[in-house]
């Protein structure tokens, strides 16, 4: 069975510096792989997907993910944070032969004035 | 257009009683998952529709619970006896058919639940 880790299940960073959110899921032959967001009391949102070509996807508001398929990874970057992006962050994989997604424990993001 | 609905928002319970949790998805949406949410525990996957059938139902914690899916939308998660441990956020989620490659699902604001 597919599993994913989300390595920090909390991340403090000041407005305007750098952040990572670590992602690693067991191996397959074929993954779709996402990142979704959740703000205060409010369902997932998705953030950006990767399904195939090529590996560096980016979302309409500064995030982005790359797919390293030798490290089983989809680290979620981005180069400057504001308040605003204070949420939840879930990573999921989708194995190709199933239809059913496994959701990582989710990463909290804490961006500080 | 409008997205997915889930009711109540909030429910509070006494312990051994009865709950219906509604999800109404996006038109359109063939696939339909409930998710439960716990603090610090991710998404628990429950059960899966595709149409009216549900061919994934294995991550149903016990014979307490219970979904069912009417005229290929609304879905009602049933919980009978609530426990204490049941207390969660249950979140709804709708796709196109999972066999689409572009494949998304779209999720509810979710509903607490907490059994007292």
């Amino acid at each position: 069975a597919q599993s994913v880790t989300q390595l920090d299940s909390q991340v403090p960073v000041f407005e305007e510096a750098p952040v990572e959110l670590r992602c690693n899921y067991s191996s397959s032959v074929s993954v779709y792989l996402f990142w979704y967001v959740q703000y205060p009391n409010q369902g997932l949102q998705l953030l950006l997907k990767y399904l195939s070509g090529s590996t560096l996807v980016e979302s309409i508001n500064g995030f982005e993910a790359e797919f390293n398929k030798s490290q089983t990874s989809f680290h979620l970057r981005k180069p400057s944070v504001h308040i605003s992006d204070t949420a939840e962050y879930f990573c999921a994989v989708r194995s190709g032969g199933s239809y059913i997604p496994t959701f990582g424990r989710g990463t909290s993001l804490i961006v500080h004035p | 257009g409008a997205g997915v609905s889930q009711s109540p928002s909030n429910k509070v319970t006494e312990k051994g009683k009865d709950v219906e949790l509604r999800c109404d998805p996006i038109s359109g949406h063939t696939a339909l998952y409930w998710y439960r949410q716990s603090l610090g525990q991710g998404l628990e996957f429950l059960i899966y529709f595709q149409g009216n059938s549900a061919p994934d139902k294995s991550g149903l914690p016990s014979d307490r619970f219970s979904a069912e899916r009417t005229g290929g939308s609304v879905s009602t998660l049933t919980i009978q006896r609530t426990q204490q441990e049941d207390s969660a956020v249950y979140l709804c989620a709708s796709s196109f058919s999972p066999g689409v490659v572009s494949y998304e699902q779209y999720f509810g604001p979710g509903t607490r639940l907490t059994v007292t």
